[in-house]
């Protein structure tokens, strides 16, 4: 069952944070959190394992709250080269041996 | 260098005629999967394979067929394909992890570069 994103879309100036939310419905083992360019393949950013894990990646960092079945990405100080659509993929289960299912995705424009 | 590659990138066909979408990584992973791309809906799974001769249908398996008798390729077979699977397809691998003496798959996905496929 695909987990749901939100918002659909952001738009940002440059300088400015956006906040993407990744829910689901079941039980997850993991989030993963990709991004991709127009026509190009989605781009791996970081996974994050049940236990409430939180994880950085320059200015884009991620949390987990394994309770709530949610997951957010936060990026700060948006840069013109963050622009695109953010998926996020969940795992569901114990074992993390599963297969990966994605939202819908965020389409987020940073502009000057 | 370390990749997975899909052939080809664009395909232009008829209703009814047979084709193939090749997927090949040489990254000796097992996991391997299938998922269409289109707007609004995201990216979907159509087929997944966990290893060599297994096989499972995703969230889209209709009108699809896939085999993986080596580790390396995992063909996408469109026996009759219609207007509606005309897409953005991704092929996809992952290596199987070992946590705790137990298998799992929390790595990242290799994606390949995308075949855009449209059937008149």
């Amino acid at each position: 069952q695909q987990p749901v994103q939100s918002p659909q879309a952001v738009i940002l100036r440059e300088g400015e944070d956006a906040v993407i939310n990744c829910s689901s419905s079941k039980a997850l083992y993991s989030v993963h959190w990709y991004r991709q360019k127009h026509g190009e393949a989605p781009v791996f950013l970081m996974i994050l394992l049940k236990g409430g894990e939180q994880k950085g990646h320059e200015k884009i960092s991620a949390s987990f709250n394994e309770k709530k079945q949610q997951s957010s990405l936060y990026l700060t100080a948006s840069q013109l080269s963050y622009s695109g659509t953010y998926f996020c993929g969940t795992e569901i289960g114990d074992s993390g041996y599963s297969t990966l299912t994605f939202g819908k995705g965020t389409m987020l424009l940073v502009s000057p | 260098e370390a990749q997975v590659t899909q052939n080809p990138r664009y395909l232009i066909t008829v209703t009814g005629k047979k084709l193939t979408v090749t997927c090949s990584q040489n990254m000796n992973h097992e996991y391997m999967s299938w998922y269409r791309q289109d707007p609004g809906l995201g990216l979907r799974q159509i087929y997944y394979s966990m290893n060599v001769e297994v096989t499972d249908k995703g969230d889209v398996p209709e009108g699809y067929k896939v085999s993986r008798k080596e580790k390396r390729n995992f063909p996408l077979i469109l026996e009759s394909p219609s207007p509606n699977q005309t897409s953005l397809y991704f092929c996809a691998s992952r290596p199987t992890l070992v946590r705790d003496g137990m298998s799992s798959y929390n790595s990242p996905l290799h994606f390949g570069n995308g075949t855009r496929l449209t059937v008149t």
